[in-house]
């Protein structure tokens, strides 16, 4: 079963640092997706990435946030000068083409604390 | 814009007895898909099962199944034959035509031995 894989699994920064979250997609997928879960609360959106740029993007995603695929395969989400309400859960996605651009596939997920 | 609603905070049922969990859903769209995710304490999100809005027919994955009422917009996912596996936070969803999941608020199970 292909699956989509997020590094690191737990990262803890110091407030104002900048972290960098990485996201292998399924390798045939061509959509991609990072998403937020506070603890506690609800998964929120918070980007999407197509044909290499941003298909859409939320009010949550300012300028403090930033998305590339350097390579083919991987797919970052970059937070500059973290902020402690940044704590989460980071989600990372993707969907296919036709009938499956609508079926997201979810990694693992990258939990970042913000001390 | 697209709204998900889950009414039920928490939900508890025996092993071996079925549960329904119910969801919500507002839009002005035609063609959409539903979901419901499991988020176990790993915090993985694992997909249950889904719905395209144009099938009439319910979905089924085993021992889950939806029951998709497209007028009244509601998409209920019922549990039978529970497993102490089954405990877990699950998430209702969205997706139309933004090809975005729009998602619930979740409804924490609990399954009794």
């Amino acid at each position: 079963e292909p699956e989509v894989t997020q590094t690191p699994s737990h990262q803890v920064t110091q407030m104002g640092q900048e972290v960098i979250l990485r996201c292998v997609p399924i390798s045939n997928h061509l959509y991609f997706y990072w998403y937020r879960q506070i603890l506690g609360q609800k998964v929120e959106f918070l980007v999407s990435f197509y044909n290499n740029e941003i298909s859409e993007k939320s009010e949550i995603f300012d300028d403090q946030f930033s998305v590339e695929r350097p390579d083919g395969s991987n797919f970052t989400l970059k937070i500059r000068s973290t902020k402690l309400e940044d704590s989460a859960m980071y989600f990372c996605a993707s969907s296919g083409v036709d009938a499956g651009a609508n079926v997201l596939t979810f990694g693992a997920g990258s939990r970042l604390t913000v001390l | 814009a697209q709204t998900v609603t889950q009414s039920q905070p928490e939900m508890s049922v025996q092993e071996a007895e079925t549960v329904t969990l119910s969801c919500t859903y507002d839009t002005s769209e035609s063609d959409y898909y539903l979901f419901w995710y499991k988020q176990p304490p790993s915090r993985q999100m694992i997909l249950v099962i889904r719905q395209e809005a144009y099938k009439q027919q319910n979905a089924t994955e085993n021992r889950f199944s939806v029951n998709f009422q497209k007028a009244a917009k509601s998409f209920s996912l019922k549990i039978s034959d529970s497993q102490l596996g089954d405990a877990a936070m699950y998430f209702c969803a969205y997706n139309g035509a933004t090809n975005k999941l729009i998602f619930g608020t979740g409804t924490l199970l609990a399954v009794q031995p």
